[in-house]
């Protein structure tokens, strides 16, 4: 069975700080097929990064994944107010899967 | 402006069913695969259904394999979920979400339509 495992859960941290989130993968993800998405309070969530390191249209270059294989990052520089939410990873390809999620809170 | 507006949802008994539908504007629907997605109260994202952009092709996640069926109307820019031997827990918000590629990252989504089932 594939598993995405986000870590941390929680990531408290303050306006201005960088941000470092893990997506790990329980099997190797080919073709590097690893996006995030960003989900506020009460709304849907919003592509953020394909392909692990692309951004997706409309994204400030704050925004940054990188890795392969199994490990992967999410990286958020000079966190503003508007990041604090939660950021889910997602595999695609071969199947859907989506990890648990980190909250990134003041 | 891309829009997805899910509708449908509501409250169900154990056992019964239910259709959610999907009305999308601002792209070229019969291009992109479609997708629900659903989200437990207080909980993460849980990817439900997929169906390619012409609907020749269809996956389910196996939670609902059997119960749930997608599909869609290019004609009307629509895609429906038949949800059927609903189950308590199948209570979520479903998001209609969209993709370019069959099986690939999501690019639009919904705003979610909720579905409760309990007696």
């Amino acid at each position: 069975e594939f598993v995405l495992t986000q870590s941390p859960d929680t990531l408290s941290l303050s306006p201005g700080e960088s941000a470092t989130l893990s997506c790990r993968a329980s099997q190797r993800i080919n073709s590097d097929y690893l996006a995030w998405y960003q989900q506020k309070a009460g709304q849907a969530p919003r592509l953020l990064i394909y392909g692990t390191s692309r951004r997706a249209t409309g994204i400030p270059d704050r925004f940054s994944g990188s890795g392969s294989r199994t490990d992967f990052t999410l990286t958020i520089s000079r966190l503003e107010t508007e990041d604090f939410a939660v950021y889910y990873c997602q595999r695609y390809g071969d199947s859907l899967e989506f990890g648990q999620g980190t909250k990134v809170d003041i | 402006e891309v829009q997805l507006l899910e509708s449908g949802g509501g409250l169900v008994q154990p056992g019964g069913s239910l259709r959610l539908s999907c009305a999308a504007s601002g792209f070229t629907f019969n291009t992109y695969a479609m997708s629900w997605v659903r989200q437990a109260p207080g909980k993460g994202l849980e990817w439900v259904s997929i169906i390619s952009a012409t609907g020749h092709a269809t996956e389910y996640a196996d939670s609902v394999k059997g119960r749930f069926t997608i599909s869609r109307d290019n004609s009307n820019n629509t895609v429906y979920l038949q949800m059927n031997s609903l189950r308590a827990e199948d209570t979520a918000v479903y998001y209609c979400v969209g993709g370019f590629y069959y099986m690939y990252y999501f690019d639009y989504w919904g705003q979610g339509t909720r579905l409760t089932v309990s007696s």
